[in-house]
């Protein structure tokens, strides 16, 4: 386990159609965060898990966005109705207990058409 | 409300020189501070943290300072090469914050001339 992937890289998808992606964070980390990234702009924050627990999400993440992570490894972002706004990097990042170093995949790269 | 942000949104140096780029942070509390490098096309990766006890601390070839007083931060890149040039973020998490929520800035772009 070299890392966190990312899956897709990039993502191509109608505006109103779902879409969902998925992180795999290093082995041995407990939190997984999830960060939105738009062009020219630093990444923000949306959510993080501690294990399978979802403890904080921020307003930017609106009833259309949902995030699982049904066993404490990988996590799913999912985007229902897409619209163009909804266009940016998505980036997964994993951290092990109590540690501030995170360490960040390469993004999936969404663009609503 | 909470803010990182740079002084300036690209820099250009010459191959071989220091580098330093800035941030400004406005929230007292703050607590820890992290650098981070992003190419294109990958995600951040991290390049040296510091805590609010602190000053300074160094890296290979990287140092980052830390003045309370004026709330700033700087990333200072010795013998700045080629494989530096990419965009350059400082994020914090302030004290008793959340430890899941980054606040990063708008980030810097580090262009190395030859």
């Amino acid at each position: 386990d070299t890392g966190v992937s990312q899956d897709p890289r990039h993502k191509i998808t109608k505006r109103g159609q779902n879409v969902t992606f998925r992180c795999d964070p290093i082995s041995e980390h407990n939190r997984l965060y999830w960060y939105r990234q738009t062009l020219g702009q630093g990444p923000e924050f949306l959510t993080y898990f501690q294990n399978e627990a979802q403890l904080e999400k921020s307003r930017l993440l609106s009833d259309r966005f949902s995030a699982e992570r049904p066993k404490g490894s990988f996590s799913t972002l999912e985007i229902q109705r897409t619209e163009q706004g909804d266009s940016a990097m998505y980036l997964c990042a994993s951290s092990a207990w109590e540690a501030y170093g995170y360490t960040f995949g390469s993004g999936t790269r969404l663009t609503v058409v | 409300g909470e803010s990182v942000g740079l002084h300036l949104p690209t820099l250009s140096v010459q191959e071989g020189d220091n580098s330093i780029i800035n941030c400004a942070y406005s929230n007292s509390a703050s607590d820890y501070f992290i650098w981070y490098k992003q190419e294109s096309g990958k995600g951040p990766q991290f390049i040296i943290d510091i805590r609010s006890n602190m000053d300074k601390r160094q890296g290979q070839r990287v140092t980052v300072l830390l003045n309370k007083t004026v709330k700033h931060l700087s990333l200072q890149i010795a013998a700045t090469q080629p494989g530096d040039s990419a965009v350059y973020f400082c994020a914090d998490i302030p004290y008793g914050g959340s430890q899941g929520n980054l606040i990063f800035g708008k980030g810097t772009k580090l262009s190395v001339k030859p």
